[in-house]
C-alpha cells in the first residue's frame, strides 16, 4: 500500500524566512515523488518531479529514502507562494496513479 | 491551448440519482486520470485510462464507471448517488512520454442532497 503524510495541515511564515514543507511517505519499491500547489483560485498544478532534481520558483525537496521523507524547502519565502500545496506518490509500473497528503496550506504574513 | 477542460463545473443531484461527467485533455495527451476530492482532503484517485484501455481503479464502488473515447475525452459515471459522494472531481492528463507529469482541470463540484 502507499500512503502520503504531510504532518502539518497549516504554516505560517513571515516574509523572508526560509520554510519547509514536510512529506513522509510509505511504498516498498522505488516511488516517484512531487509537489503539487494550488494557488488561490487557480487549478493544482505540478510543482516540481524528485527525479529532475530541478528548482522551480525557488523552491527544492530532495529525496530521503532512509527516512522515506520528500521534504519542499525555500530558503526566503515570498508572498506569492500562499498556496495549498500537496505531496503526491506514484509507485511507477505501468499505473501512474498520484496517491496524495492531506495537504500544507502555507501563509506568507508580509 | 485552453488545458484540460471539464463540464459542468457545478452540479446539484438528489441521493439515488445518476450524473455523469466529462473532461477534455491537453491536445496530444492520451491519459485521462480521475480524482475525488473531499473537502479537508487531498485528491483520491479513481480511474486511469490510456489509449481508451482502463490503466488503474481505486478503492472506489462499482457505482464508479468511466470510459475513454477515441479523440481521448473521457466521461466519469456515478450511480446511485450518496450524500458522501459530494466532492470535487477532478481530471487529469498526461502525454505519452511523461505519464507521470499529471495536467489538472478545475473540477466539477457535485453536491448530493
Amino acid at each position: 500500500a502507499q500512503r502520503v503524510t504531510q504532518p502539518e495541515k497549516l504554516l505560517s511564515v513571515f516574509k523572508g524566512a526560509p520554510v519547509e514543507l514536510k512529506c513522509n511517505y510509505s511504498y516498498s519499491g522505488s516511488p516517484e515523488l512531487f509537489w503539487y500547489v494550488q494557488y488561490s483560485r487557480q487549478r493544482l498544478q505540478l510543482l516540481l518531479r524528485h527525479i529532475s532534481r530541478e528548482s522551480i520558483k525557488g523552491f527544492t525537496a530532495d529525496l530521503n529514502k532512509g527516512e522515506t521523507s520528500f521534504h519542499l524547502k525555500k530558503p526566503f519565502a515570498q508572498e506569492e507562494d500562499s498556496a495549498m500545496y500537496y505531496c503526491a506518490l506514484s509507485g511507477g509500473g505501468s499505473n501512474y496513479k498520484l496517491t496524495f497528503g492531506k495537504g500544507t496550506l502555507l501563509t506568507v504574513n508580509p | 491551448d485552453a488545458g484540460v477542460t471539464q463540464s459542468p463545473t457545478h452540479l446539484i443531484k438528489t441521493r439515488g440519482q445518476q450524473v455523469t461527467l466529462r473532461c477534455s485533455p491537453i491536445s496530444g495527451h492520451k491519459s485521462v486520470s480521475w480524482y475525488q476530492q473531499v473537502l479537508g482532503q487531498g485528491p483520491q484517485f479513481i480511474f486511469q485510462y490510456y489509449e481508451k484501455e482502463e490503466r488503474g481503479r481505486g478503492n472506489f464502488p462499482d457505482r464508479f464507471s468511466a470510459r475513454q473515447f477515441p479523440n481521448y475525452s473521457s466521461e466519469l459515471n456515478v450511480n446511485a448517488l450518496l450524500l458522501g459522494d459530494s466532492a470535487l472531481y477532478l481530471c487529469a492528463s498526461s502525454s505519452p512520454g511523461r505519464l507521470y507529469e499529471q495536467y489538472f482541470g478545475p473540477g466539477t463540484r457535485l453536491t448530493v442532497t
